[in-house]
């Protein structure tokens, strides 16, 4: 059974402190892993898909990693509105184009103060 | 904006009681599919609907169904509503031969009482 976490739980930064969220996981056959940001009582918001282990991807203060047991999701010089839930999930390799299954871990709530 | 919008926003029910959620997907994506996200963890995958048909379910009861319309929308049924299935429901688009990336609704708080 595919599985993720992530790490840590909560995460508190100052304005500017740059740090990074893991997720690890489990998987019969990777065909992606993605980032989302989740505000509360919202949606999931894209950021990230990252296909094969050395890979990278960045987006304003974000930048997401890949091996072939974790991802990270790198924040630099973080801003309050950064403050989001941020969720990585996995994509099993199943064989066909239509099958797409997103296994999600718990989640990473950042607080970025002032 | 992902292009992808659900109705209603919130929703209370009593334990009993049937449901019915709606989405409408992003154009040109024929493939849809549904999550539960309680409070505090991440979305569980319901099941995905490809070309109007069921063809992927996760861990739920068949009393958890769905459909899916040639014109993009989709609807997730649940009979005999219990307490434990309050809970976020998010839809999410794609279309199968692109990216793989799945664009999320802004979901259906359902609230049984």
């Amino acid at each position: 059974e595919d599985q993720v976490t992530q790490s840590p739980e909560a995460l508190r930064l100052q304005e500017g402190e740059s740090s990074s969220l893991n997720c690890s996981y489990t998987v019969s056959g990777l065909r992606g892993l993605f980032w989302y940001r989740q505000d509360p009582g919202k949606g999931p918001e894209f950021l990230f898909t990252l296909y094969s282990a050395g890979e990278e991807k960045e987006k304003e203060r974000l930048k997401a990693t890949l091996t072939k047991k974790e991802s990270f999701l790198h924040i630099t010089a973080p801003k309050p509105e950064d403050s989001a839930t941020y969720l990585c999930a996995v994509q099993a390799n199943a064989g066909g184009t239509s099958y797409g299954k997103l296994t999600f871990g718990q989640g990473t709530i950042l607080t970025v103060h002032p | 904006e992902t292009g992808v919008t659900q109705s209603p926003t919130h929703l209370i029910k009593t334990r009993g009681q049937q449901v019915t959620l709606r989405c409408s997907s992003q154009s040109g994506h024929n493939t849809v599919s549904w999550y539960q996200q309680a409070l505090g963890q991440g979305p569980q995958f319901i099941f995905q609907y490809y070309r109007e048909e069921e063809n992927g379910r996760g861990n739920f009861p068949p009393r958890f169904s769905g459909l899916q319309f040639p014109n993009y929308s989709s609807e997730l049924n649940v009979n005999a509503l219990e307490l434990d299935d309050s809970a976020l429901y998010l839809c999410a688009s794609r279309w199968d031969r692109g990216t793989d990336t799945q664009y999320f609704g802004p979901g259906t708080r359902l609230t049984v009482l």
